[in-house]
Order: C-alpha cells, then sequence, then structure tokens
C-alpha cells in the first residue's frame, strides 16, 4: 500500500520569506503522480501544483515550485515570497495513475509572520 | 462554473439518527470519492465510484453506505452515526484515469462539518 509522510506538522516563516516543505512518500508503481493541495480557514482544498513521476522536470507554478526526487521518494513544496494568504493547511499526495485514490499525507499547518 | 456542491456544510446530529450528506457535480467526472479528514491524519478514503452503479470500499468504509444511481449524483449514508464519526467529510471527483489521460486529481466540494452526540 502507498503512504504520504509529512514530517512537520507545523512551518512558519516570514512574509517575502522563503519556506519549504517536506514529503516523502512510498510505492512500487512508476506511473504515478504527485499533488500539493492547499487548506485555508475556508476548507476547501486548493490543488496548488502536481508532478507527474515520469518527468524529471520540476513543476513550477508562479511562486510555487516542487523538487521532485524520485529515486529518494520524495517530493518538497517551496514557497517563494511568502504572503499572509499563504497561511493554511498544505496536504501531499499521491495517485496511482490508474487508480482511483488520493492518499494523503497528515498535513503541514503554515504560519505567515508579517 | 465546473464544480462539485455537497450539502449541508454543518450538521450536528444525536447518535443512532440516520442522515444523508449530498454531493454532486457537473463536469461529467466517473470517479467519484469521499473522504474524511481527521487533525493529524489528513484525508482518508470512504468510498468510492468508478461509474455508475459501480462502488467500492476505501480505507475507512465502516459505518457507511454510499450509492451512484445517477454520473452527478454520489450521497453519502451513515445509517446509524457514532461519535467517532464526528469528522469533516469531502465529496470529490474526477475524470478517468489512464495511461493515455492526463491526471489532474481530484476536485473537491467545500466540505461538511459533521458532529455526532
Amino acid at each position: 500500500a502507498q503512504t504520504v509522510t509529512q514530517s512537520q506538522p507545523e512551518m512558519s516563516v516570514q512574509e517575502a520569506e522563503t519556506v519549504t516543505l517536506s514529503c516523502t512518500y512510498d510505492t512500487s508503481e512508476s506511473d504515478y503522480y504527485l499533488f500539493w493541495y492547499k487548506q485555508p480557514p475556508s476548507r476547501q482544498m486548493i490543488l496548488v501544483i502536481r508532478q507527474e513521476a515520469y518527468k524529471q522536470q520540476n513543476a513550477t507554478e508562479n511562486r510555487f515550485s516542487v523538487n521532485f526526487q524520485k529515486a529518494a521518494k520524495s517530493f518538497s513544496l517551496k514557497i517563494s515570497d511568502s504572503q499572509l494568504g499563504d497561511a493554511a493547511m498544505y496536504f501531499c499526495a499521491y495517485r496511482y495513475n490508474a487508480g482511483n485514490m488520493l492518499t494523503f499525507g497528515g498535513g503541514t499547518r503554515l504560519m505567515v509572520k508579517p | 462554473e465546473a464544480q462539485v456542491t455537497q450539502n449541508p456544510r454543518y450538521l450536528i446530529t444525536v447518535t443512532g439518527k440516520k442522515l444523508t450528506v449530498t454531493c454532486s457535480q457537473n463536469m461529467n467526472h466517473e470517479y467519484m470519492s469521499w473522504y474524511r479528514q481527521d487533525p493529524g491524519l489528513g484525508l482518508r478514503q470512504i468510498y468510492y465510484s468508478m461509474n455508475v452503479e459501480v462502488t467500492d470500499k476505501g480505507d475507512v468504509p465502516e459505518g457507511y453506505k454510499v450509492s451512484r444511481k445517477e454520473k452527478r449524483n454520489f450521497p453519502l449514508i451513515l445509517e446509524s452515526p457514532s461519535p467517532n464519526q464526528t469528522s469533516l467529510y469531502f465529496c470529490a471527483s474526477s475524470p478517468r484515469t489512464g495511461k493515455f489521460t492526463t491526471n489532474y486529481g481530484y476536485t473537491f466540494g467545500s466540505g461538511t462539518r459533521l458532529t455526532v452526540v
């Protein structure tokens, strides 16, 4: 069974600084996707970024980028120029491409200090 | 607007009183799922459906039922709720995935906060 681990229950960052959230996963599959979801206090689940396992290039979406290390099964999220609106729970998730289930990590609560 | 709509947003009920949380999507997605979110555990899948009349158990199905009579709707039924089912519930939908498709992940509803007393 696949597992996803987020080892940092809480993180904090100063506004305008950069922060990296960690995620590791375990799978025996080779064709899969990885995601980072943001959950603000409104509790809506918002897709931040996704990474296809077959792509070596790290995904980037504006201030959000990932460091995907397939051999190490690591998938960290970097947030640059942090803003107050980035404060939220962040979930790392895995999905086998031919499967239906998203497997989530336990989440990291990010606080942004003004 | 493409979305997943679930209702109600908040629900307080008593132990043993049957309840239904509704979920509807307007994106013609084949896959639909229910998740529950608990502190420190992330989201865990309760049940999923790959198409009409096709449902199966996820990781934590005990105490829940689902049905998929129409493609757009996927209600979650708690026949006899208990306090350990107090949680935040999410419905989500996704297009079919596979070798030649792009996996965009799931689109989530805005959640139902359920409290069972």
